[in-house]
């Protein structure tokens, strides 16, 4: 079983839409959980990053972390076409684990 | 330059050559990351260097060959690599490898596309 798992997709959702990204993990010692994002031909970067269960908003982004299922997600209100890229959740305590990373496509 | 910048962003090479990526970045952070980024797969931690020590080696081949002789530089150096070794590779760095078990932000380069004929 990986250490976290995670739909590579790829997805596509029309703009406006809300977009639901997930991933999932084994380790129930982990505490610390991040979204990075990827734009093609770049390196990823940090979207959220949060600690131990709960939700944490920022503009558009929402994260939560639903320790009890072991159970990641990343929600886009409003998804607009700059926001078409690659997802990776990672989770972990001083050493990050890495999912495989969601494509997601924002139809114009 | 700002940010973590990495050279060559393009390396073809053969399973008899040997090459080195290398690594800089900007930011004044202590600790340095090598990750492998396959399609399809999990980005794979390949060597954390906190203050210019090896702290971290994911069991990775020995083909694979690490320096790091200042906290601002990182290299990767290859030799007789194997097809299955084509793949992105990513530098990142971060202002501490991990304080009190707290893992900090990553940040990353655009990545070297290695491919291994």
């Amino acid at each position: 079983q990986k250490e976290v798992e995670q739909d590579p997709g790829p997805l596509s959702v029309p703009e406006g839409a809300i977009v639901s990204l997930n991933c999932t993990y084994s380790n129930s010692a982990f505490q610390y959980f991040m979204w990075y994002r990827q734009y093609s031909r770049k390196g990823p970067e940090l979207l959220m990053y949060t600690y131990s269960s709960g939700n944490k908003e920022d503009g558009r982004f929402t994260a939560q972390v639903d320790k009890s299922s072991k159970y990641i997600s990343l929600f886009i209100r409003d998804s607009q076409p700059s926001d078409s890229a690659t997802y990776l959740c990672a989770s972990g305590n001083e050493k990050l684990t890495f999912g495989t990373g969601t494509r997601l496509t924002i139809i114009p | 330059e700002t940010g973590v910048t990495q050279t060559p962003r393009h390396l073809v090479m053969g399973m008899t050559n040997k090459k080195s990526l290398k690594c800089e970045q900007h930011l004044g952070h202590n600790a340095m990351y090598w990750y492998k980024q396959s399609a399809k797969k999990p980005l794979e931690l390949m060597f954390v260097y906190s203050l210019e020590e090896r702290v971290e080696n994911n069991s990775v081949p020995s083909r694979f060959s690490p320096e790091c002789p200042n906290s601002s530089h990182l290299f990767l150096h290859l030799h007789t690599l194997q097809p299955e070794d084509s793949a992105l590779y990513l530098c990142a760095s971060s202002q501490e490898f991990a304080v009190a078990g707290v893992p900090h932000e990553q940040y990353f380069g655009p990545g070297t596309r290695l491919t291994v004929t």
